[in-house]
């Protein structure tokens, strides 16, 4: 089983700030299996970045992503205040698929 | 767009069975895979598993093998997970998402469009 973790745990942050959060994987990710999905509370899971670099359907060019093998990074240039939220990366290359414990992005 | 619609929330005595279904409203699961996650309170993302109707395939956490049943009406586009022996901690939001397959295989896909989740408690 790939354990991924995610660092840092929480990140204080002002809007407008640039966020870069990351993502280690215990072994290779096959082909960059690797997608970033946001969470707010009581919601469901929002996909973000899937194979590692490729933004999903209407997700802001503030977001992207980018890493391969074992080092994954999601960067959000400007953050505005929706984004304050939780941060999964999650690895479906091996299964099971894992998901990292999450990084909190909170506002400063 | 498709959404996908889960079933209200479940209160289970420890042992029993829960059946979750998930909807595919305004679209049909085609050639995706159903799949399911579940988060614990204050808890992370858990990987369940997932199911292809359409390729009739499935496969499962080792975590979850024998326990766990994914199986889908096509004719009415619902999936169900069905989830037996259920003790305290399988306490948790059960989300079902839309599975992007990456290759002809099935065997790798990400997650775009999900539910919102359906809570299910095991207490006594």
């Amino acid at each position: 089983e790939i354990v991924l973790t995610q660092s840092p745990g929480t990140l204080s942050l002002s809007p407008g700030e640039r966020a870069t959060l990351s993502c280690r994987a215990s072994q290779s990710v096959k082909s960059s299996y690797l997608a970033w999905y946001q969470q707010k509370p009581g919601q469901a899971p929002r996909l973000l970045i899937y194979g590692a670099s490729n933004r999903a359907t209407a997700i802001p060019d503030r977001f992207s992503g980018s890493g391969s093998g074992t080092d994954f990074t999601l960067t959000i240039s400007r953050l505005e205040p929706d984004d304050f939220a939780l941060y999964y990366c999650q690895q479906y290359g091996n299964s099971p698929f894992t998901f990292g414990p999450g990084t909190k992005v909170e506002i400063k | 767009q498709v959404q996908f619609v889960q079933s209200g929330a479940e209160v289970r005595e420890p042992g029993s069975s829960v059946k979750v279904s998930c909807k595919a409203s305004g679209g049909t699961f085609g050639n995706h895979v159903v799949t399911w996650v579940r988060q614990a309170p204050g808890q992370g993302l858990e990987w369940m598993g997932g199911s292809s109707p359409f390729f009739d395939t499935s496969h499962r956490a080792q975590m979850f093998q024998g326990r766990v049943t994914f199986t889908a009406d096509e004719s009415t586009s619902t999936a169900y997970m069905e989830l037996s022996s259920l003790r305290s901690e399988d306490t948790a939001v059960y989300f079902c998402a839309r599975g992007v397959p990456t290759d002809m295989s099935n065997s790798y896909y990400y997650m775009d469009v999900w539910g919102k989740g359906t809570t299910v408690t095991v207490s006594s």
